[in-house]
This record gives structure tokens, C-alpha cells and sequence, in this order.
């Protein structure tokens, strides 16, 4: 089946530094989500992209889609503490049902 | 946020112990979803309700029997479950049947099997 891969898994940044997770795929995607789940918490939806190349801004959070559809990435400038949690991409199988990935798991430290 | 909600939020049950879990939304969604979330492991869909029918059973073993009365309810009840399967167990709802729309996730209820 569909299968989803984030890098890194785990990365541990000090406050004021920046945070990149990627997402890759083998196939090419239709769209691509990303949530975020706060330690103790459940998954929220953050955005979702869905054109070739495509790159999308929330305050510090930047989001892009790959030119091949393939691969996805988040960049957060300047993580702040309220930054922890762990990111997950998700993508939409031709079966009609969201995969999630493998998830990065961010740490910050004041 | 209270658009989903789940009960209960914390089960310790042994493994001849019957029980369910309950999800509401509140959102006026068609489309209603149960998730596994273990340590180390993605997200995993076990079962998917569009428009109270159920779509997709993904694999799951029959001792997990979900129940989906109305569009706004979804159980899980729960039958001689096994130690591997404590985990959170995540209830979603979302507008769209089509699997792409964007997902709305309940708080979970964290399953403990003895």
C-alpha cells in the first residue's frame, strides 16, 4: 500500500532557530495535508496543497509542494516553544482514504 | 474546540472485558473515520462511514466492531481485545466523502489492555 516518509523523525532546536520536516512519497500525490499534534493532543489540520510546486504561508510556517508532486515540505522560521509537537503529512490514496506519514517530532527549547 | 467529542477519554479494560467507545460530531459531516495511534507507529485508518455506510475496513481484526447509527455517532465497541492493542484510539469526521477534505479529530481515547 501507499506509503508516506518523514524526515527527520525527531529533531530537538533551540528557540529562534529554524525547523525544516520533509515528506516523500514513491508515487505522484493528488494533494497533501499536514497536521499538527500537540504532545497530549489530537491531530489538527494546518493546510493542504494541491498544485504542482506550490507554495503556501501561514505567519512562520511555510508549506511547499513538490514540481513532481511527490514531496512536500514544512519550514517553521524562528521556532517558538508554543512550535512543539509533532508534524505529520498526510496524502489521499487512490483508494479514497487519507495515509498519514511517519510524522517529525519537534522539540523546543527556550 | 468541541466539534468532536469522545468518551470515554481514558479505558483500562481486561482481555475478556466487553466495551465501547463513543464519538460525536458536531459539525454536520458526512463522512466519520476511526484511527489507531500506537507508540512508534503512524496514524493507522482502521474504519471509514460515509453517509452511515461503512466504506472501508481496513484490515481490522473482528474483536473491533464499529457501529454507526446516525451521520453524527460513531461507536467502537470492543470484544477480548490483546495487551498490543492499548493505544489512543482518534475518531475524525469530515465534510467530504471523497477522503481528501481536511479531517477533524476527536481527543482520542487512550485504550489500556491488562
Amino acid at each position: 500500500g501507499q506509503q508516506v516518509m518523514q524526515i527527520p523523525q525527531y529533531q530537538h532546536v533551540q528557540e529562534g532557530e529554524d525547523f525544516t520536516t520533509y515528506c516523500n512519497s514513491s508515487t505522484t500525490l493528488s494533494n497533501i495535508q499536514w497536521y499538527k499534534q500537540r504532545p497530549g493532543g489530537h491531530p489538527v489540520f494546518l493546510i493542504q496543497l494541491v498544485k504542482s510546486g506550490e507554495v503556501k504561508k501561514q505567519k512562520r510556517l511555510t508549506f511547499q509542494f513538490g514540481e513532481a508532486k511527490k514531496n512536500s515540505s514544512l519550514h517553521i522560521t524562528a521556532t517558538q516553544t508554543t512550535d512543539v509537537g509533532t508534524y505529520f503529512c498526510a496524502v489521499v490514496t487512490g483508494f479514497q482514504k487519507l495515509v498519514f506519514g511517519t510524522g517529525t517530532r519537534l522539540l523546543v527549547s527556550p | 474546540e468541541t466539534g468532536v467529542t469522545q468518551t470515554p477519554r481514558h479505558l483500562v479494560m481486561g482481555m475478556t472485558n466487553k466495551k465501547s467507545l463513543k464519538c460525536e460530531q458536531h459539525l454536520g459531516h458526512n463522512a466519520m473515520y476511526w484511527y489507531k495511534q500506537s507508540a512508534k507507529k503512524p496514524l493507522e485508518l482502521m474504519f471509514v462511514y460515509n453517509f452511515k455506510e461503512q466504506t472501508e475496513n481496513n484490515s481490522v481484526p473482528s474483536r473491533f466492531s464499529p457501529e454507526c447509527p446516525n451521520s453524527s455517532h460513531l461507536f467502537l465497541h470492543l470484544h477480548t481485545l490483546q495487551p498490543e492493542d492499548s493505544a489512543l484510539y482518534l475518531c475524525a469526521s469530515s465534510h467530504g466523502t471523497s477522503g481528501s477534505d481536511e479531517q477533524f479529530f476527536g481527543p482520542g481515547t487512550r485504550l489500556t489492555v491488562l
